[in-house]
């Protein structure tokens, strides 16, 4: 079965720090990998996705996260955090014929 | 842009009414998904559907159903709400035959059983 954590339910950073939020997955077949940003009282966005191209994949708003296989990680960075990218995070994996999986989620907050 | 459309973004209902939250999609998405949002829980599928008429379980079904008479349309039913289903409701869909393609969400409905 395939499963996904997410290390920190709450990760701080100030404005103008490098933002790196986890994911980690398990998965028995090679997997596509997704990042959801969801911002206050709304639904979820697509920030990337990993469909078995390019490691390194860019999405969004400056974000970009890296496939390693061998650590079987997804990790999510940004170079220089902005007040706006404030939101809850969800990291997503999913394989062929199954569903997607999410992981529990980390709340990003950007301090002044 | 694919436009989900959840029909309610705000309900409170009391412990054994009957609920319908709709939820409305303009892409021809062939896939349609119920998911509910919990802190610290993530997103856990309720039920899907992959065609009209279909529908399946997903990992939380005890206590909900769902109908998709339409396409564009996937409602999700609470027969006899109780307090343990207060949560964010979100619907997706999915154009179905890319295996990489993404989920499209709605802006969610955030229901409160007293």
């Amino acid at each position: 079965a395939q499963s996904v954590t997410q290390l920190g339910s709450h990760v701080s950073v100030s404005e103008g720090a490098l933002v790196l939020l986890r994911c980690n997955y398990s998965s028995s077949v090679p997997p596509y990998l997704f990042w959801y940003v969801q911002y206050p009282n709304q639904g979820l966005q697509l920030l990337l996705k990993y469909t078995s191209a390019a490691t390194l994949v860019k999405g969004i708003n400056g974000f970009e996260a890296e496939f390693k296989k061998s650590e079987t990680s997804f990790h999510l960075t940004k170079p220089s955090a902005h007040m706006s990218d404030a939101a809850e995070y969800f990291c997503a994996v999913k394989s062929y014929g199954q569903n997607f999986v999410f992981g529990p989620g980390t709340r990003l907050s950007v301090l002044p | 842009d694919v436009k989900v459309t959840q029909s309610s973004r705000y309900l409170v209902k009391r412990t054994g009414e009957k609920v319908f939250l709709e939820c409305v999609q303009d892409m021809d998405h062939e896939n349609m998904f119920w998911y509910r949002q919990d802190p610290g829980l993530g997103l856990r599928l309720i039920y899907f559907s992959y065609d009209v008429k279909m529908k399946e379980k997903g990992d939380i079904p005890e206590g909900y159903s769902v109908s998709r008479e339409k396409k564009e349309r996937f409602s999700l039913i609470l027969e006899s709400a109780s307090t343990n289903q207060t949560s964010m409701y979100l619907c997706a869909s999915r154009l179905g035959q890319a295996n990489t393609g993404e989920l499209f969400f709605g802006e969610g409905s955030r229901l409160t059983v007293l």
